[in-house]
């Protein structure tokens, strides 16, 4: 299953509504991750089932969608913020990730 | 908490075999709720995931690696290990260790990588 991600980067300034899409190329229900991963560090996971906020993650990140057609939303984007994002379908084996997203400082 | 730690040669030859070991702290690898996972991200690139092994042996691997990679266990060091046989510059990468929350064992299909290693670089050149 493809993933396509986009945009594949973007500026933004802190305290933005930043959003980010993903479709997958065939009906996946509701089975997406997204990750962030900032400069040199391991992906870390943010959300799981599309719209599960994990253990820690602010409430700032949400997400949303399910068949085809995802979205992931940085409500007020704070500097620490500054990083790749990426979605992932676990529907169907081999397991796939989205492009990316860089979210860069204007 | 539960870390992951790889470990292995940080540069191969081509045609080679690259190796790396993944070694688990703070829980046990022979857990029915988890697989435990490689992937891979060419520098300045995406992510691939290149597969996954269950503590009792089952495999699954990326069709476009499957030929060249094979994944094992070791219950006792609580450790999973990668190999990737004839490597060219397109697998200099970095490699990272994760684990993946089991869905079905039947399938083979897992569903979140959570936690990371801190990933390690692999580059292949003479």
């Amino acid at each position: 299953i493809q993933m396509t991600q986009s945009p594949s980067s973007l500026s933004a300034s802190v305290g933005d509504r930043v959003t980010i899409t993903c479709q997958a190329s065939q009906d996946i229900s509701n089975y997406v991750n997204w990750y962030q991963q900032r400069p040199g560090k391991a992906p870390k996971l943010l959300l799981s089932d599309a719209s599960n906020l994990e253990a820690g993650v602010p409430s700032r990140f949400s997400g949303s969608g399910s068949g085809t057609d995802f979205t992931f939303t940085i409500t007020s984007l704070q500097r620490e913020d500054f990083a790749t994002y990426y979605c992932q379908q676990y529907d169907t084996l081999p397991l796939t990730f989205g492009g990316g997203t860089k979210v860069e400082i204007k | 908490q539960l870390q992951l730690q790889e470990s292995g040669p940080g540069l191969v030859k081509p045609s080679e075999s690259l190796s790396l070991t993944c070694t688990v702290s703070g829980g046990p690898i022979s857990s029915y709720n988890y697989y435990w996972a490689w992937i891979r991200q060419p520098p300045g690139q995406g992510l691939e995931w290149i597969g996954h092994i269950f503590f009792g042996g089952s495999t699954n691997y990326n069709p476009s690696l499957r030929s060249r990679v094979t994944i094992s266990v070791d219950t006792s060091n609580n450790q999973f290990s990668l190999s990737l046989a004839s490597v060219s510059a397109a697998d200099t990468a970095i490699y990272y260790c994760a684990r993946l929350t089991l869905e079905s064992l039947s399938s083979g299909l897992g569903t979140r990588f959570d936690p990371w290693g801190q990933g390690t670089l692999v580059t292949v050149s003479s």
